[in-house]
């Protein structure tokens, strides 16, 4: 079983260059999530997602957007890169929402912005 | 704003200690999670709780609602077991519905031979 996989795992980028992450789940899950992690510091909710065509903002949304068209994938896109933005990026999923259901977390994508 | 506190934040544990691992938080919570992110980066859910006592194997999870703490025992730790280990909790005030969850800065544990 896949569970959630994240591409690409690594990414260099420059400043003011643009990309996406993508998040792909098997389990038929609702909930899906993009978090960052940084060192010294929990995880941070970027976008979430409660099902296909829905998308909210979490704790840290700015300079990145999202979508979810598909129910089994969701996208994280940086517009123009900054050097803030280099961080670790978890995508997660859960069949109920994170208060009750349990979390399925991607291998995280590590992404550097010169 | 650090609602959630996990103590201590490094241990090194030699290999068959019983280990254990804390989490306090300061809000009203709904759920708490045990996250294991092992050395390649890579994060797994252990648990989740809202009241009592929970077993998985060596792993035993604890949840004091009233003294909003919880603890993670490791039992007859083991090398494998070297990881990070992560509390979150669903704050009541701040996590809404959908969830957001706070999350602990992780205690790194070393099992050692």
């Amino acid at each position: 079983n896949a569970g959630v996989t994240q591409t690409p795992k690594f990414r260099v980028l420059k400043t003011g260059q643009s990309m996406t992450l993508l998040c792909a789940q098997d389990m038929n899950h609702e909930y899906m999530y993009w978090y960052r992690q940084d060192p010294g510091m929990g995880l941070r909710l970027i976008h979430y997602s409660v099902g296909e065509g829905t998308t909210a903002k979490g704790e840290v949304p700015d300079g990145y957007n999202v979508s979810r068209l598909k129910k089994q994938n969701f996208l994280l896109g940086l517009e123009s890169a900054a050097p803030s933005q280099t961080s670790v990026y978890f995508c997660a999923s859960s069949w109920r929402g994170a208060p009750t259901g349990e979390l399925f977390f991607g291998e995280g994508s590590r992404l550097t912005v010169l | 704003k650090n609602e959630v506190e996990q103590s201590p934040q490094n241990l090194t544990a030699q290999e068959g200690e019983f280990i254990t691992i804390n989490c306090s938080y300061s809000v009203g919570i709904s759920a708490l999670h045990w996250l294991q992110q092992h050395p390649g980066g890579g994060i797994v859910s252990l648990f989740m709780l809202s009241s009592g006592k929970k077993k998985h194997g060596r792993l035993i999870a604890t949840i004091n609602i009233q003294e909003k703490h919880s603890s993670l025992h490791i039992t007859a730790s083991h090398p494998r077991d070297s990881a990070v280990y992560i509390c979150a909790v669903n704050s009541l005030v701040y996590g809404g519905s959908q969830g957001n969850l706070i999350f602990g800065k992780g205690t790194k544990l070393s099992v050692k031979p």
